[in-house]
Formats: C-alpha cells, structure tokens, sequence
C-alpha cells in the first residue's frame, strides 16, 4: 500500500547530537514537505521539494538542512540539537494540483525531545 | 498573501449529534483546492474532505460535509452523528492550483466529542 513513512517515532536525544529524521513515500510524489508543530498545533513550513536535487526553505526559518537525491527518500538533519528544537515534525508529500487531486499526505511524525 | 481563519480554537460536540466547524480565507485567486484534515491524538494526520473551488456543489464524504460558499470565502464542514472517534484537531487548509503548491493551513479547531 502506497504509503508514507518517518522514523523515528519518538526520540530523545541530548543537546550537541547530530540527528537525521527520515521520511520515504512509495506514492512517486515528486513534491515533499516538512512541517514543524508547536506545542498549539499550528503547523509551520519549514523546507520543501519540488523533485531530485531540489530544496528551498519554508516560512518558518529552521536551523535543520534537508536533501533530495531520490525521489522517495527526504531526511531532514539538524547538525548540533538544542531543546530550542523539541517539537513535532511531520512529513508530506503531493502530487501536483493539475493531476486533479491535489491534497497532501503525511507521515504519522516525529517527536522529538532535546534535553 | 492567502490566508486561512479558524475562528474557533475548541468545540466541544455530544455523540450522537452535530457540530460545524468554520473556515474563512483569503485569495485573490479563482481556480483553487479547499482541505479538511483531521489529526486524531498521537495519530497520523489524515485528509477528511476535499473541495474545488470551480465546483458549486458541495462535497460529501459519508458524515462528513462542507457549506462551500465561494464569494463570501468561506468552508465550514459540518459532522453529522458524532462518533467518538472524532476527536481531534481539525485543519482547514487552502491550495492554489498551480503556481507555489503550497499548503495553507488555519490554525486548527479541537473538536472533543462527550459521550
């Protein structure tokens, strides 16, 4: 089933760490996302993709680097975590709007926790 | 810039009956995707409808509808015989047909549904 996935689930990590956030689609999507949630809920974009070697950042300004060098797979790294980072990170993904369904699909997220 | 209002934070809804949660946004735009998500607690976040603006009927999915009203750019969705299981935070969220393909999304309505 065409899906998409993040792992981890949940991590905690201390203050220093470099940790890399994985997200893969099977859906061949070319476009893909990263969100950031704040403890409210609201949903922050921080990188995008529009297909292989391509990134640009989001609206939310984000010390984390993301790539692109396939189709299905977007990590997202943060070189030196800091609690300043602890939040919930989902990933999406999307077809293009002229396909004629549009929508995103996302992962179940990211917990992330820097102590 | 378009935007996307959720004007109310939380509702609150007995099983069995029916709640509408509101949606108003911005755009200058004429051809565009309007979104329902929902993302249950600790779960993944998952579309629950979906409008094209050039439709002028409304979409329906099961218990779940929306009043789409173009002009006065509005997109509540209506939940008929609450479950349980609805509970959650709801998204509304705008995309533009074409151009950047991004997601606009309100800030969110938690819906807690009393048995």
């Amino acid at each position: 089933e065409a899906d998409i996935y993040q792992t981890p689930r949940y991590l905690v990590i201390g203050t220093g760490k470099k940790i890399t956030l994985e997200c893969s689609q099977t859906m061949g999507h070319d476009k893909m996302y990263w969100y950031q949630q704040d403890p409210g809920m609201e949903l922050h974009l921080i990188h995008y993709s529009y297909g292989v070697n391509s990134t640009e950042k989001g609206d939310l300004s984000s010390e984390s680097t993301v790539s692109r060098i396939r189709t299905e797979h977007f990590p997202l790294t943060l070189e030196s975590a800091r609690p300043s980072h602890t939040s919930q990170y989902l990933c999406a993904s999307s077809e293009y709007s002229w396909t004629g369904r549009g929508g995103y699909t996302f992962g179940s997220g990211t917990r992330l926790t820097v102590v | 810039a378009q935007t996307v209002t959720q004007s109310q934070p939380e509702m609150s809804v007995q099983e069995a009956e029916t709640v509408t949660l509101s949606c108003t946004y911005d755009t200058s735009e004429s051809d565009y995707y309007l979104f329902w998500y929902k993302q249950p607690p600790s779960r993944q976040m998952i579309l629950v409808i979906r409008q094209e603006a050039y439709k002028q009927q409304n979409a329906t999915e099961n218990r779940f509808s929306v009043n789409f009203q173009k002009a006065a750019k509005s997109f509540s969705l209506k939940i008929s015989d609450s479950q349980l299981g609805d509970a959650a935070m709801y998204f509304c969220a705008y995309l533009p047909q074409g151009g950047s393909e991004k997601l606009v999304f309100g800030k969110g309505t938690k819906l807690t549904v009393n048995p």
